[in-house]
């Protein structure tokens, strides 16, 4: 069965500090990896996605994550935070079938003025 | 903001009532999954709906179902609810080619906040 672990509940950083948020997965084969953010009142919106090949993906809001197989890791970044981005992050895992997400407890981000 | 709304967007329920949310799926999507997330967790998969016809389901009970109609909107039903059903129930559309995996790229609307007394 696919998991996901998000080891940090909630995260603390000034503005303009850089962020990392931890995912870890445990999946059978080569995952799908996913990052969502959620903002208060809102939805889940995507920020970046892993599907193959580069292990280095560019997302959307300035974040990138990095697939790490020999850690089964997906570590999301971003170099200089900036107020708007306190909000609630999801990493997520899809399987072979393809018609499931499954999520991590998710890592709560407050920014500091 | 993507194109998946939801209704309604908060309603408050008491125990062994029965509730129906709604769902409309974003233009060209012909896939709808719904998702509940309980105060403080991540969302957990409900099922999914591609074609009308349920396409995987998470680990709840039966109580809980589903509909898509052929406009490609949705519906969730829980019957006889419980306590443990407060929660944010989110639905989430996406395209899938027939004979394929999903895409991944499911789009959220920004869910019904069921609240059971």
């Amino acid at each position: 069965a696919q998991s996901v672990t998000q080891p940090d509940i909630h995260i603390t950083v000034s503005e303009g500090a850089s962020l990392e948020l931890r995912c870890n997965y445990s999946y059978g084969a080569t995952p799908y990896l996913f990052w969502y953010v959620q903002s208060p009142g809102q939805g889940l919106q995507l920020l970046l996605k892993y599907f193959s090949g580069d292990t280095l993906v560019q997302g959307i809001k300035g974040f990138e994550a990095e697939f790490k197989r020999s850690q089964s890791s997906f570590n999301l970044r971003k170099p200089s935070v900036h107020w708007s981005d306190a909000a609630e992050y999801f990493c997520a895992v899809m399987g072979a079938a393809g018609n499931k997400l499954t999520f991590g407890g998710g890592t709560r981000v407050l920014v500091k003025p | 903001e993507t194109g998946v709304t939801q209704s309604p967007t908060h309603l408050i329920k008491t125990r062994g009532q029965q509730v129906t949310l709604r769902c409309s799926s974003q233009s060209g999507h012909n896939t709808v999954s719904w998702y509940q997330q309980a105060l403080g967790q991540g969302p957990q998969f409900i099922f999914q709906y591609y074609r009308e016809e349920e396409n995987g389901r998470g680990n709840f009970p039966p109580r809980f179902s589903g509909l898509q109609f052929p406009n490609y909107s949705s519906e969730l039903n829980v019957n006889a609810l419980e306590l443990d059903d407060s929660a944010l129930y989110l639905c989430a559309s996406s395209f899938k080619l027939a004979g394929a995996g999903d895409t991944g790229e499911l789009f959220f609307g920004e869910g019904s906040r069921l609240t059971v007394l």
